[in-house]
C-alpha cells in the first residue's frame, strides 16, 4: 500500500509496551473529539471519542484522555502490538465556527517494534 | 469499510480533464464529506454536506465541484481549474454534521 504520511512524526515503541500519542487541538470551543487510525493506503477507522463534559475514556486496550485547560488530547494503548502499527489522527468538531465538519490535526505515525 | 463505497480506487487522469470520484453509502446518514490528504499530512476539507440537495465549501473548495441529489450519493468532481490534483480523496458520513464521521477506503487520483 502507499504511505499516507512521509514526514510524520513517528513514535517507536517495543511490542509489549504502552503507547501514547498527544495531540493538540486549536479551538477552545470545540466539544466532542474523536481518535482515528489509518493503515497505510486505506481510509480512517474509528478508535474512541470522547465529549468535553468528559477527562477521561477508556475502550478496549485505549484511553483517551481531554485537557480542556491546555487544549491537549492523548490517547493511550496498553500493550501495544504490531496490529497497531499506523499514522493516529485526532478530530475536532469546532463547535463554535459555523464549520459541521470534523478538522483534523496533522498525524502521527506509530511504529511497534517486534 | 462501515457501508460506504469509493470508487474506483485508482485513477489516472491527464492534465485538463475533469474527473468524477463516486461516493456511495448505505448507513442512512444525513451528512457526508470529502477530504483530500496529501503525504505528510493530515485531511483537510474539500466539501460536505449535512443533507440532500444542499453542500457547503470547506477549506480548500477551489477547482472541486460536488452533488447531493441523493442522501446515499455524494459524488465529487476534479476539474481542470485544480492544479494540483494528485492526491489520496476520502469520503465519509456521518448521522448528522459535528459527529463521528465513518470513511471510505479512498481514492488515490494521480495527474499523468
Amino acid at each position: 500500500g502507499e504511505s499516507v504520511g512521509l514526514h510524520l512524526p513517528t513514535l517507536s515503541v517495543q511490542e509489549g509496551d504502552n503507547s501514547i500519542i498527544n495531540c493538540a487541538y486549536s479551538n477552545s470551543a470545540s466539544d466532542y473529539f474523536i481518535w482515528y487510525k489509518q493503515e497505510s493506503g486505506k481510509g480512517p477507522q474509528f478508535i474512541i471519542d470522547i465529549r468535553s463534559n468528559m477527562d477521561k475514556r477508556q475502550g478496549q486496550r485505549v484511553t483517551v484522555l481531554l485537557n480542556k485547560t491546555v487544549k491537549h488530547l492523548s490517547l493511550q494503548i496498553a500493550a501495544t502490538q504490531p496490529g497497531d502499527s499506523a499514522v493516529y489522527f485526532c478530530a475536532e468538531n469546532g463547535a463554535d465556527t459555523g464549520r459541521r465538519a470534523l478538522t483534523f490535526g496533522s498525524g502521527t505515525r506509530l511504529q511497534v517494534q517486534p | 469499510d462501515g457501508g460506504i463505497t469509493q470508487s474506483p480506487k485508482y485513477l489516472f487522469r491527464k492534465e485538463g480533464q475533469n474527473v468524477t470520484l463516486s461516493c456511495e453509502q448505505n448507513l442512512n446518514h444525513d451528512a457526508m464529506y470529502w477530504y483530500r490528504q496529501d503525504p505528510g499530512q493530515g485531511l483537510r476539507l474539500i466539501y460536505y454536506s449535512q443533507i440532500v440537495n444542499d453542500f457547503q465549501k470547506g477549506d480548500i473548495a477551489e477547482g472541486y465541484s460536488v452533488s447531493r441529489e441523493k442522501k446515499e450519493s455524494f459524488p465529487l468532481t476534479v476539474t481542470s481549474a485544480q492544479k494540483n490534483p494528485t492526491a489520496f480523496y476520502l469520503c465519509a458520513s456521518s448521522p448528522k454534521t459535528g459527529t463521528v464521521a465513518f470513511f471510505g477506503q479512498g481514492t488515490r487520483l494521480t495527474v499523468v
